[in-house]
């Protein structure tokens, strides 16, 4: 398979834990996304990557996210001291320079 | 417009209607239009990538136009099949040349 994967696929935790979410983007694309996505509403840009480096980090993203892109390979979404509006659906693409993105599955994340 | 809009949020159609939606996008600034396709329990699927005024692009049963200087872009297809049933995304990029922002998408019903 030469599409993007994310792992886990489904992650429910408790109040206050921390998660990491993993993505393998497809491995000759040199960008990378995380998109987090709540119902009814459309995909929501949390931060970009060119290879390794983080290009831009969005602003509703509190100190409790963090994202790495190490090697400019795989990259990983870590939420510290998760609360229940962190509830939703975290996807990553992937895309060769400014063509279309290409997804993966995403990781529902339930906060009790 | 600051923001990406999509109207409608909802359509339900009959097997054979032809349909269409509109995407806003800010038109200050503009680098591309992306539409994706979003199947129940599958990932967005890029359809079209537009960056010229007046670009018209096609596949299969549907098609999109662009006009970047009063920013909109129409999505249409053409004799609607059960499988087309999906939630249509568009996503406009700005001349960042990062963020991808999208819309709350709409959510097709073709019934049989």
């Amino acid at each position: 398979d030469t599409g993007v994967s994310q792992d886990p696929r489904h992650k429910i935790t408790k109040r206050g834990q921390n998660v990491t979410f993993r993505c393998d983007p497809i491995s000759e694309h040199n960008r990378l996304y995380w998109y987090r996505q709540t119902l009814g509403q459309g995909p929501e840009f949390l931060t970009y990557f060119q290879n390794e480096a983080q290009l831009e980090k969005s602003r509703l993203l509190s100190d409790r996210f963090s994202a790495e892109r190490p090697k400019g390979s795989f990259s990983t979404l870590e939420i510290q001291r998760t609360e229940q509006g962190d509830s939703a659906m975290y996807l990553c693409a992937s895309s060769l320079g400014t063509g279309p993105l290409f997804f993966g599955s995403g990781t529902q994340l339930s906060v009790l | 417009i600051l923001n990406v809009e999509q109207s409608p949020q909802s359509l339900h159609v009959q097997e054979g209607d032809s349909t269409n939606f509109t995407c806003s996008f800010p038109s200050s600034n503009f680098y591309a239009l992306h539409w994706y396709r979003w199947e129940t329990a599958k990932s967005p699927e890029a359809l079209f990538v537009m960056t010229l005024n007046g670009d018209e692009k096609k596949k299969g049963r549907i098609s999109a136009t662009l006009n970047t200087k009063e920013g909109y872009s129409y999505l249409y297809i053409k004799g609607s099949q059960p499988e087309d049933s999906a939630t249509y995304l568009c996503a406009s990029r700005g001349g960042s040349n990062y963020k991808l922002t999208f819309g709350k998408g709409t959510l097709l019903t073709v019934n049989p």
